[in-house]
């Protein structure tokens, strides 16, 4: 079965640093990828997405993605950390159809 | 408002009690989804409803739940008996996305609501 795997449930960076959140999917076909956060007490919402263009996308609030198909990843990368971007992050990838597969999510932890 | 909305946002419920969980989608959106979300997993497919078309069922995890969607509008998500188990943020989104061509023709964006948080004593 497919499946999306992020690294860490847990990220903590002090304001200022990389952030690096990592995503990781099963499959060797080139599949859509998202990525979502969730602010406290809100719904998700897009931050993001890869639908086959170029292989590194931006997305809002400064945060952006790297397709690599020979790593199989779409890691979320922001040069800067705010204490605003403490959030919980999903990864999720859709293939053929509307069922999208959903990481476990990484709660991003910001240190002043 | 122009989000998805979903009542109530919070439930208190007795082991063994229905319950009812409410979805207002965006306005014009013909695809509508349930997912359960359980604290540290990641989002869990339920439900989804495509327009007119029968809905995909295939997550839903008993006979004791079931959902609907009036005139490809609104959602209601019931879940009878409760039990501990089904304690969980129960999530909706919409999108105008149908996917039946491979894959999404524009964002393939999924619009969520704030959630109703279930808990079964």
């Amino acid at each position: 079965a497919q499946s999306v795997t992020q690294l860490g449930s847990h990220v903590s960076v002090s304001e200022g640093a990389l952030v690096l959140l990592r995503c990781n999917y099963s499959s060797s076909v080139p599949p859509y990828l998202f990525w979502y956060v969730q602010y406290p007490n809100q719904g998700l919402q897009l931050l993001l997405k890869y639908t086959s263009a170029a292989t590194l996308v931006k997305g809002i609030n400064g945060f952006e993605a790297e397709f690599k198909k020979s790593e199989t990843s779409f890691h979320l990368t922001k040069p800067s950390a705010h204490m605003s971007d403490a959030a919980e992050y999903f990864c999720a990838v859709g293939y053929s159809n509307y069922q999208l597969i959903w990481g476990a999510g990484t709660k991003l932890i910001i240190k002043p | 408002g122009a989000g998805v909305s979903q009542s109530p946002s919070n439930k208190v419920t007795e082991k063994g009690k229905d319950v009812e969980l409410r979805c207002d989608p965006i306005s014009g959106h013909t695809a509508l989804y349930w997912y359960r979300q359980s604290l540290g997993q990641g989002l869990e497919f339920l439900i989804y409803f495509q327009g007119n078309s029968a809905p995909d069922k295939s997550g839903l995890p008993s006979d004791r739940f079931s959902a609907e969607r009036t005139g490809g509008s609104v959602s209601t998500l019931t879940i009878q008996r409760t039990q501990q188990e089904d304690s969980a943020v129960y999530l909706c989104a919409s999108s105008l996305e149908d996917w039946t061509s491979g894959g999404p023709q524009n964002t393939g964006e999924l619009f969520f609501g704030e959630g109703s948080r279930l808990t079964v004593l």
